[in-house]
């Protein structure tokens, strides 16, 4: 089945500074990613998504790349405001057996903003 | 409410009972997931319906655990005498395709003593 690594666990930078976080899948099958964001106590939400025909996608200061080949994709965060604090998931499913098998999460970066 | 719910939030239960816990999905989502989360992980696959056809299931879910969704709408995870090592978050999750946001409900808690 599916692996996903994430790094770091922790990470904290200045308000106004970037972020960035790396995940590596296993499985070449793979062809979803998306990154969602866990507020502490709260649920988990989709920030940004990334299928495998496209390289990179951004929405205002979020951004994912991806490199196939490689078998990794990344998280970056521009202009960090306070709200951005909380624990960020990569996750990674493929349609080889219609989604059934779910997302495969990595173990979460806890992202810190400091002041 | 358009969102995912999920019921009871809490639930705190002797070791060797039985507990069911209860997710109502978007209602146009065929899709339904059950995650488990423990503290400083990332959720955890447990199973998936389509509809009402329960299609996969990890090998997490021991023959302890079961789960239903009688009509493709709410659906149930009952875990048979439970165990201190039940004690997680129990997430569910609901979508329209697989890949689109699957949209998680506010989880159940679950504490075993």
């Amino acid at each position: 089945g599916e692996n996903v690594e994430q790094h770091p666990s922790t990470l904290s930078v200045q308000e106004g500074d970037s972020a960035v976080i790396k995940c590596t899948y296993s499985d070449s099958a793979s062809n979803y990613f998306p990154w969602y964001k866990q507020e502490l106590g709260k649920r988990p939400q989709l920030i940004i998504d990334i299928r495998s025909n496209v390289g990179e996608k951004k929405d205002q200061r979020i951004a994912v790349t991806l490199n196939k080949t490689a078998k990794h994709f990344s998280l970056h965060i521009t202009e960090t405001q306070p709200e951005d604090s909380a624990v960020y998931f990569c996750a990674a499913t493929s349609n080889m057996r219609g989604g059934a098998d779910g997302l495969t999460f990595g173990k979460g970066t806890h992202l810190i903003i400091q002041p | 409410d358009t969102g995912v719910s999920q019921d009871p939030r809490h639930k705190i239960t002797k070791r060797g009972q039985n507990v069911t816990f209860r997710c109502d999905p978007i209602s146009e989502h065929n899709r339904l997931y059950w995650y488990r989360q423990t503290l400083g992980q990332g959720p955890e696959f447990l199973t998936y319906f389509q509809n009402e056809a329960q299609l996969e299931k990890s090998r997490l879910l021991s023959d302890r655990f079961s789960a239903e969704r009688p009509k493709g709408s709410f659906s149930t995870l009952e875990i048979q005498r439970t165990e201190q090592g039940d004690s997680a978050m129990y997430l569910c999750a609901s979508s329209s395709r697989w890949d689109t946001e699957a949209f998680f409900g506010q989880g159940t808690r679950l504490t075993v003593v």
